[in-house]
């Protein structure tokens, strides 16, 4: 597609329950991030994939949060046993670096984000 | 480690305004720096940027200069317009990474008013 595409745009869940939450990047971007939002704060790293390997997932909070990515295409980040503290907007991202194909710039292209609220 | 302090917000403006949003950053080697945009209702996308010292990023009449020597890089417009509405985000990049590790700081709301 024409960008970084999140789904669902909003998640209202039970606390305990599991959620997925969903990035489909830009076609042929080789690197994709996952990136958490808390209300009022900045932007927290969780993970970053190259294709569908995860050299850098040290951002994850705990054993309850999981993320995996198809190829150089989708990624699905799945949050168990959801808890309050989960509650945020989760933005991907993806990029070109690492690919060959272009020198690591920063700029990475991001997704309108999905806001998940746990009650 | 790394790591992106900026002024709090919310800040507001009247139309035609002077803007300054403060920015230092805290790294062990050289970063690029950047300034990242997030207006309402859409997705952050790169205002601007500077990989070296001295230089200086622009972009719709925005400016930041990267400042070694006070590790800052401050965001200013000479006149924002109400349309410059959003959070913008003060972020770092370590190129001793193989990728795109991008660390942000915690943004700032701008308000502007006509």
């Amino acid at each position: 597609g024409a960008g970084v595409s999140q789904s669902p745009s909003n998640k209202v869940t039970e606390k305990g329950k599991d959620v997925e939450l969903r990035c489909d990047p830009i076609s042929g971007h080789t690197a994709l991030y996952w990136y958490r939002q808390r209300l009022g704060q900045g932007l927290e790293f969780l993970i970053y994939f190259q294709g569908n390997s995860a050299p850098d997932k040290s951002g994850l909070p705990s054993d309850r949060f999981s993320a995996e990515r198809t190829g150089e295409s989708v990624s699905t980040l799945t949050i168990q046993r959801t808890q309050q503290e989960d509650s945020a907007v989760y933005l991907c991202a993806s990029s070109l670096a690492g690919s060959g194909r272009a020198m690591n710039t920063g700029e990475l292209f991001f997704g309108e984000g999905s806001r998940l609220t746990v009650l | 480690g790394d790591s992106v302090t900026q002024m709090e917000g919310p800040v507001t403006l009247s139309e035609e305004a002077f803007l300054t949003i403060n920015c230092t950053y805290t790294a062990t080697g050289y970063p690029s720096l950047f300034w990242y945009v997030q207006y309402p209702g859409e997705g952050l996308q790169l205002l601007l940027k500077a990989t070296k010292a001295d230089d200086k990023g622009s972009n719709k009449g925005f400016e930041a200069t990267y400042r070694k020597e006070t590790t800052s890089f401050h965001l200013e417009k000479g006149s924002v317009q109400v349309s410059d509405s959003a959070v913008y985000f003060c972020a770092l990049s370590d190129r001793g990474t193989s990728y795109d590790k991008v660390i942000f700081g915690p943004g700032t709301s701008l308000s502007v008013i006509p």
